[in-house]
Order: structure tokens, then sequence, then C-alpha cells
């Protein structure tokens, strides 16, 4: 049973890159495409971006210019950096696994992780 | 971007209630729609996907419908664990965006 968990500092100062990454266990990372969205609290989800298995990636052009998204195939994990970070950046940040055939989904999360941005 | 409007934002019902959630689109989206329950403090979980097609695992009592710019889940009879936050998705333009979300809560 594949699962996904995501793992990184809690707390970010402002100014600073926020790094996350997501292990992928009980399967192959070489099978999707992986993604990362996050939740400010008490707010909505916003979609951050993907990246398949053979270093191709797809950003938000809302965060584009402060984001990269890696994939280590080897560790089986992907890895999310995010430059310039301010309070707006306060979210937790879920990994999930996008089923890209026909029709698109994201049919496996991770719990989640809450990254705070203060100093 | 595309946007999505849910509607309600908030709902109250009763265990038994049959309760219809709509999302619609700012442009067309064909049937690239996602539907997700959220439960407070945990992710997302999958309900439907291509606008129609229930996920492997989920009550029956759970459908969706639409196509276009308008989709609707619909709940046929409330169980008490059905009480959370439904969020619609669209995955037909990058960036994917989600719907603003609707909180269903127990009357």
């Amino acid at each position: 049973q594949v699962q996904l968990q995501e793992s990184g500092p809690g707390l970010v100062k402002p100014s600073e890159t926020l790094s996350l990454t997501c292990t992928v266990s009980g399967g192959s990372i070489r099978s999707s495409y992986w993604t990362w969205t996050r939740q400010p609290p008490g707010k909505g989800l916003e979609w951050i971006g993907y990246i398949h298995h053979s270093g191709s990636t797809n950003y938000n052009p809302s965060l584009k210019s402060r984001l990269t998204i890696s994939v280590d195939t080897s560790k089986n994990q992907f890895s999310l950096k995010l430059s310039s970070v301010t309070a707006a950046d306060t979210a937790v940040y879920y990994c999930a696994r996008e089923v890209a055939g026909i029709y698109r989904y994201f049919d496996l999360w991770g719990r989640g992780t809450l990254v705070t941005v203060s100093s | 971007d595309i946007q999505l409007t849910q509607s309600p934002s908030f709902l109250s019902a009763s265990v038994g209630d049959r309760v219809t959630i709509t999302c619609r689109a700012s442009q067309g989206i064909s049937s690239y729609l996602a539907w997700y329950q959220q439960n407070p403090g945990k992710a997302p979980t999958l309900l439907i996907y291509a606008a129609v097609t229930l996920q492997s695992g989920v009550p029956s009592r759970f459908s969706g419908s639409g196509s276009g710019t308008e989709f609707t889940l619909t709940i046929s009879s409330l169980q008490p664990e059905d009480f959370a936050t439904y969020y619609c998705q669209q995955l037909n333009t990058y960036p994917y965006t989600f719907g603003q979300g609707t909180k269903l809560e127990i009357k």
C-alpha cells in the first residue's frame, strides 16, 4: 500500500527558504505524477505544482518565481523549495499522487505538515 | 485561472437527509472535475473524479453529475461520518484550482 509522508522544518524565518520532502513508501515514484498543495490555516486549498519522475514540472504561476520542485528517484522522494517566504506562506503543505490518464485526479495524500513563517 | 464557485459555503443538515453541493466553473472544463472530502486536521480524500466516477471504496450514497461549467455532488442519505468540508477541483487547465469549500454541519 503506497503511503506518502511529508517532512521538514515546522518554522521558517521570513525571507528564508522553505524546504520540504515527501517520501513515497510501498511503491515506486517512477509510476506517477507527484504534487504539492497547501492550505493556510482556516482557508481553502491551493495547488502548488507537480513533478513527473522524469523531472518535468509544472508550477502555479503565482509561485513560479520562488518555487523549485525536484525528484530523487534513488530515494523515492520528491521535494519542494519555496524561497523568500513571508507570513502568507504559512500553511499546511500536502504532498499527493496525481493519477494522469484520460482524467486526472489526486488519489493519495500525505497527512500534511504545518509550516509557520515567523521570526 | 479558472475560478470554481461552490454553493452553499455552509450547509446544515440532519442524518438521513439528502444534500446537494454545486460547483460552477468560470469557463468550460468538460468533465475534468474531482470532489474531495476533508475532516478537521486531516488531509483531503478523493470521492469522485471525472465528474461522475466514484473512487474505489467510497460509499455509493455519494454521486456526482455535470459537465462543462456546472457540477453537483449529492449525498443521498447523510451519515454521521459525512459531516465534513467538501471541495471541488478542476484539472482541465493549469493551474489546477479548487472551490472555496462547503462545510457540512449537523443541524
